[in-house]
């Protein structure tokens, strides 16, 4: 159980675009679902919290208008990235919370998006 | 300063041998530490998670030991295999927000045959 997908797996696109990246808790509910950004050989870096039914909670220094995050329901949390430039290429990692009926509270992991800007 | 510290950066060690990584936090007040197993281009994977009243924890070839007075923990991997060559990240969360994850850098570990 707690399984957290992620889609595309890998994209690339061109200066400019914009994309959308999709993370999805397949067998629980999360109200709340986070988004980090890895460069490599780096940790994961917060980039924002996503809250079902409300606007999302942004990181010091992370542009809300460059990122933006909408979580629509229970099970999807979705990451837009607007007008992608090159240095915007990174590996997106989302979690989902898990709350109900357990010990401690735990953060599932997607299995991330490499995002390659040309 | 990160509050989650991991040591050694990296390390290469024989299939077949253990290793042990280390991890030091100053994360106050303590709520859990967990350790994750990233694979190249994947997402973390849960290996154990400790609680301030557990000072070890198995999962399988991989043990977790918690000192929540010296805040310090280690991951020992036994008889390593080639699929174990993977980043360890430490993670503490706080009480006073224990959703808000503190990473350390992670160890990365090759396995060579």
């Amino acid at each position: 159980g707690a399984v957290v997908s992620q889609h595309p797996s890998r994209v690339i696109c061109k200066s400019g675009t914009s994309v959308k990246i999709e993370c999805r808790s397949l067998d629980f509910q999360a109200t709340t679902m986070f988004w980090y950004r890895q460069f490599p050989k780096k940790s994961l870096m917060l980039m924002a919290t996503s809250n079902e039914g409300s606007k999302a909670t942004y990181e010091q220094g992370v542009e809300k208008d460059k990122f933006l995050i909408n979580h629509a329901s229970l099970t999807l949390s979705t990451l837009t990235v607007t007008s992608a430039h090159p240095e915007d290429s990174s590996f997106y990692i989302c979690s989902a919370y898990l709350t109900s009926g357990r010990t401690y509270n735990e953060q599932f992991f997607g299995p991330g998006t490499r995002l390659t800007v040309l | 300063k990160n509050q989650v510290e991991q040591s050694p950066q990296s390390l290469i060690i024989l299939e077949g041998k253990n290793c042990t990584l280390q991890c030091n936090y100053t994360v106050s007040p303590f709520s859990n530490l967990r350790w994750y197993k990233q694979d190249t281009g994947r997402g973390p994977v849960s290996l154990t998670i400790m609680t301030f009243s557990e000072n070890t924890k198995s999962n399988g070839r991989y043990t977790a030991t918690l000192d929540a007075d010296t805040k310090q923990s280690s991951l020992h991997i036994t008889a390593s295999q080639l699929s174990d060559s993977a980043s360890y990240i430490c993670v503490v969360s706080s009480k006073s927000n224990d959703y808000k994850l503190s990473f350390g850098a992670g160890t990365t570990v090759t396995v060579r045959a």
